[in-house]
């Protein structure tokens, strides 16, 4: 099986653009969880996605929204881009997302703002 | 609010000894998760080892095994006869499952260097 992809893999925008990042779970996955991770704030949850529903959220801005299509892929977005959202986004997927499932992780997009 | 501190940042150790990583972890919630999930240098995060807080058996995969203190709040990581392989950024995580969903929180992470 194919493990969870992520696109583009790096990305530069500017302050006050906004972006897209793109990620394909494992077949079969239908949660799809964002994290972003930066050096002064490690690892931190963005939201969790189930079935074209948001099913948990984070403790982020309104700047950042995410959606799930049928097929699970998930998108986020970030619109009006800020230098601290210079970070490394991973996506993770698991079946249904029951805490004993494991998350598999993608590569992550790294966006850089300049 | 629920947090996870890993006290030490970086760390060293020989191939083929033994390390302990330590992970403490502050919650009110009685029901939860505990997870060890390792980052190897630009590779993917994957899970290294996973305990439930309703089961006082400490949890072991192979080389790697926990030390969980529930009242101590502590969930510690051994890795026995360390491996090159096992050099990586450790997260501490746990994820509590309530009715108004799931949070999953990380500790900021240990470095570990295994040296040949």
């Amino acid at each position: 099986k194919a493990g969870v992809t992520q696109t583009p893999r790096y990305l530069i925008k500017t302050r006050g653009q906004q972006v897209t990042l793109s990620c394909s779970p494992i077949s079969g996955h239908r949660s799809v969880s964002w994290y972003q991770q930066t050096p002064g704030q490690g690892l931190q949850f963005l939201f969790e996605y189930f079935s074209e529903t948001q099913r948990n959220k984070g403790n982020f801005p309104g700047r950042f929204s995410g959606r799930q299509f049928s097929n699970s892929r998930s998108e986020m977005n970030v619109s009006t881009l800020e230098l601290g959202d210079s970070a490394l986004y991973l996506c993770a997927s698991r079946m249904t997302g029951a805490p004993r499932e494991t998350q598999y992780f993608g590569p992550g997009t790294r966006l850089l703002v300049l | 609010a629920q947090t996870v501190t890993q006290s030490q940042p970086e760390m060293s150790v020989q191939e083929a000894e033994t390390v302990t990583l330590s992970c403490t972890y502050d919650t009110s919630e009685n029901n939860y998760y505990l997870f060890w999930y390792k980052q190897p240098p630009s590779r993917q995060m994957i899970l290294v080892i996973r305990q439930e807080a309703y089961k006082q058996q400490n949890a072991t995969e192979n080389r790697f095994s926990v030390n969980f203190q529930k009242a101590a709040k502590s969930f510690s990581l051994k890795i026995s006869d360390s491996q090159l392989g096992d050099t990586a950024m450790y997260f501490c995580a746990f994820m509590i499952d309530s009715r108004s969903g799931q949070n999953f929180v990380f500790g900021p992470g240990t470095r570990l260097s295994v040296l040949p």
